[in-house]
């Protein structure tokens, strides 16, 4: 069963400290994973894209990283501010279907506090 | 930012009453779509678009309904809302024949069926 499973669930950290987000999937035939910020009661922002040959990818202060053999990736944020509090959404693209089917994780709410 | 426009932003309404979702983009975007996302939760797919005159169901069951009468525009309905009905509704759009299929949303529509 095609799955996205993302931890943790939520986190909370200091304004200016890092932290890492955790997506492990299952969805084959892969395509290309996506990291997506939402804000509260908004539609979801893309970060980043990576296919199948990328394994890093970033975006200002926002790294994400695929392992595409362990069917894992990463988002690193740096010196986090507090407009970075939000949901952090991975999502895995696949091609096995014309659509292109995308399967969503449930997020990480990330709560950066002063 | 993504041109892409859903209206009501909130909308608070009575059981039994008809309703139209709006969503619009001016990216020219030939595919498009709906997604339902309930509180903490992943985004489900309930509706998409190839193109005009073209709509197909998603992986979600649900009991909206959608047209595809210009490129730009691609409204849900719902013809008696149900406390069930109450979520927000995503509307996204993205290029036919794009390298990565990238998603754009709208900010999305808070609905609540009292």
């Amino acid at each position: 069963k095609n799955q996205v499973e993302q931890s943790p669930q939520s986190l909370i950290i200091l304004e200016g400290k890092n932290c890492t987000l955790q997506c492990n999937y299952t969805v084959s035939p892969f395509s290309n994973l996506r990291w997506y910020k939402q804000d509260t009661g908004r539609g979801p922002v893309s970060l980043t894209i990576m296919t199948f040959s990328e394994n890093t990818k970033s975006n200002g202060r926002y790294t994400a990283t695929l392992d595409a053999d362990t069917k894992q990736s990463s988002l690193h944020i740096t010196a986090s501010q507090l407009s970075d509090s939000a949901s952090y959404i991975c999502v895995v693209s696949d091609r096995g279907s014309t659509l292109g089917r995308l399967y969503f994780g449930r997020g990480t709410q990330l709560t950066v506090w002063p | 930012e993504a041109d892409i426009y859903q209206t009501p932003r909130y909308l608070v309404i009575g059981t039994g009453k008809k309703i139209t979702l709006e969503c619009s983009q001016t990216m020219g975007h030939d595919k498009m779509y709906w997604y339902q996302q309930d509180p903490g939760m992943e985004l489900h797919l309930i509706h998409y678009s190839y193109g005009v005159n073209s709509t197909e169901k998603g992986d979600l069951s649900s009991e909206s309904t959608v047209s595809r009468i210009r490129t730009e525009h691609f409204p849900l309905t719902l013809e008696s809302a149900r406390p069930s009905h109450t979520s927000q509704y995503l509307c996204a759009s993205s290029e036919e024949g794009g390298k990565t299929d990238e998603q754009y949303f709208g900010p999305g529509t808070r609905l609540t069926v009292t």
